[in-house]
């Protein structure tokens, strides 16, 4: 179990560029999460998956954020035109589902975004 | 709409020196109650889960406790490297999606 993974951890990029962040979860787990921290805050939910369907997204998704997870592996999160109001830590979380006891949502060290 | 305050928000302690982190919630319908430790830059680290009213759990020198409207983080015998802001979250029975709702935190520092 190497845990959850996301790349890059780091990305300084200027406004009206397009990023896109990569999140592998932990093997096994079918569900995927995808939050926004931003300083002194907790973390903000963004969209989900279970196994390759999007099943919830936020009101804090604009129609700028698209993510995906094809083969219900690996995620991608694209923030296209980036705005200032982008620079925060985007997390990404997996949990196995199937039950109460299966939904503890494991985080990866996070993809920190400055967007200047 | 689910809801999670955290108090205080920053907590100084001596070295050995125990206390409790107070989370209150509300929710329609309790699914699981979260807490997590943050490190500056990092990703949030899972601690416990508890699912109902009475409920604890103990790890090292930390134990945490629910009850219908609150829980607590009871940290024993602090040391530095507890140092951390300490996560709540709670997830309710509501909707189609089990949703997961943060607090803020509490900014923990121990001090040698």
């Amino acid at each position: 179990d190497t845990g959850v993974s996301q790349d890059p951890r780091h990305k300084i990029t200027k406004r009206g560029q397009n990023v896109t962040f990569r999140c592998d979860p932990i093997s096994e787990h079918n569900r995927l999460y995808w939050y926004r921290q931003t300083l002194g805050q907790g973390p903000e939910f963004l969209t989900y998956f279970q196994n390759e369907a999007q099943l919830e997204k936020s009101r804090l998704l604009s129609d700028r954020f698209s993510a995906e997870r094809p083969k219900g592996s690996f995620s991608t999160l694209e923030i296209q035109r980036t705005e200032q109001g982008d620079s925060a830590m985007y997390l990404c979380a997996s949990s196995l589902g199937g039950g109460q006891s299966q939904e503890t949502q494991y985080f990866g060290p996070g993809t920190r975004l400055l967007v200047l | 709409e689910d809801q999670v305050t955290q108090s205080p928000e920053a907590l100084r302690l001596q070295e050995g020196e125990s206390s409790s982190l107070n989370c209150s919630y509300t929710v329609s319908g309790l699914r699981g109650l979260f807490w997590y430790r943050q490190d500056p830059g990092k990703g949030p680290e899972f601690l416990f889960t508890l699912y109902s009213a009475g409920e604890e759990k103990e790890k090292e020198r930390l134990k945490a406790t629910l009850t219908k409207k609150e829980s607590f983080l009871h940290i024993t015998a602090p040391k530095p490297e507890d140092s951390a802001t300490y996560l709540c979250a709670v997830q309710s029975n509501s909707g189609g999606y089990q949703k997961v709702t943060f607090g803020i935190g509490t900014k923990l520092q121990v001090i040698p």
